[in-house]
């Protein structure tokens, strides 16, 4: 059964650093999302991307993340320099088009 | 503004009866309504989908009921068992880019 791929699964990093977090989405799939999940909380879209182009990135804080999809095909997001406040779960989903996310199991990032 | 609302944290219920996940919504332009379940340290997985132009959707043991007038919708379980233990999340889609906005989330517990 075809699996939305996420990496690493779990990072700890120290305040003021950089990180990145890597998907790789369902083949075919042409719609790519990344979602924060903080405990508690439902995900939240942070960028939205149709085939290599951001659709939706309304709720990305530009000032230190950034995503990329250069391909259309995986996608890359990065946080520099990371917060405590940005510790959270990050989600990746995707979709062949209208409705249904595929999810992937997500990267638990904690910054100290 | 929550667009998306899941008042009840948490359910907890016995084996064998029914559990009613509870959501309100208050953004009449979504188009379809999604439920997720997530359970700790993986994605959020697909359950189940009503169109805006439905009442209810039934699949196995999970039927989703819609009442557009109440702006909410609920979630019915039956027969619940342990394996349902999870969070239950909440969606509402629509628009051009079909973005979800999801609840807070609802923890079932299924004792046996």
């Amino acid at each position: 059964e075809a699996e939305v791929a996420q990496s690493p699964r779990y990072k700890i990093t120290e305040k003021s650093q950089a990180v990145a977090f890597w998907c790789d989405p369902i083949s075919g799939h042409a719609t790519l999302y990344w979602y924060r999940q903080i405990l508690g909380q439902g995900p939240e879209l942070l960028v939205q991307f149709q085939d290599e182009s951001v659709v939706d990135d309304s709720q990305l804080p530009k000032d230190r993340f950034s995503a990329e999809r250069l391909k259309g095909v995986d996608s890359t997001l990065k946080i520099q320099p990371a917060e405590l406040g940005d510790s959270a779960m990050y989600l990746c989903a995707s979709s062949p088009s209208m409705g249904e996310q595929f999810f992937g199991p997500g990267t638990r990032l904690t910054v100290l | 503004d929550q667009q998306v609302k899941q008042n009840s944290p948490s359910l907890s219920v016995q084996e064998g009866r029914i559990s009613i996940l509870n959501c309100d919504y208050t953004n009449s332009m979504f188009d379809y309504f999604l439920w997720y379940k997530k359970y700790p340290a993986e994605g959020p997985t697909f359950l189940i989908s009503i169109s805006s132009i439905k009442d209810k959707n039934e699949d196995g043991r999970f039927t989703v009921f819609l009442n557009k007038s109440a702006k909410h919708l609920s979630l019915h379980i039956v027969p619940s068992q342990p394996g349902d233990s999870a969070v239950y999340f909440c969606a509402g889609g629509g628009g051009s880019n079909y973005k979800l906005t999801f609840g807070k989330g609802t923890l079932l517990t299924v004792n046996p």
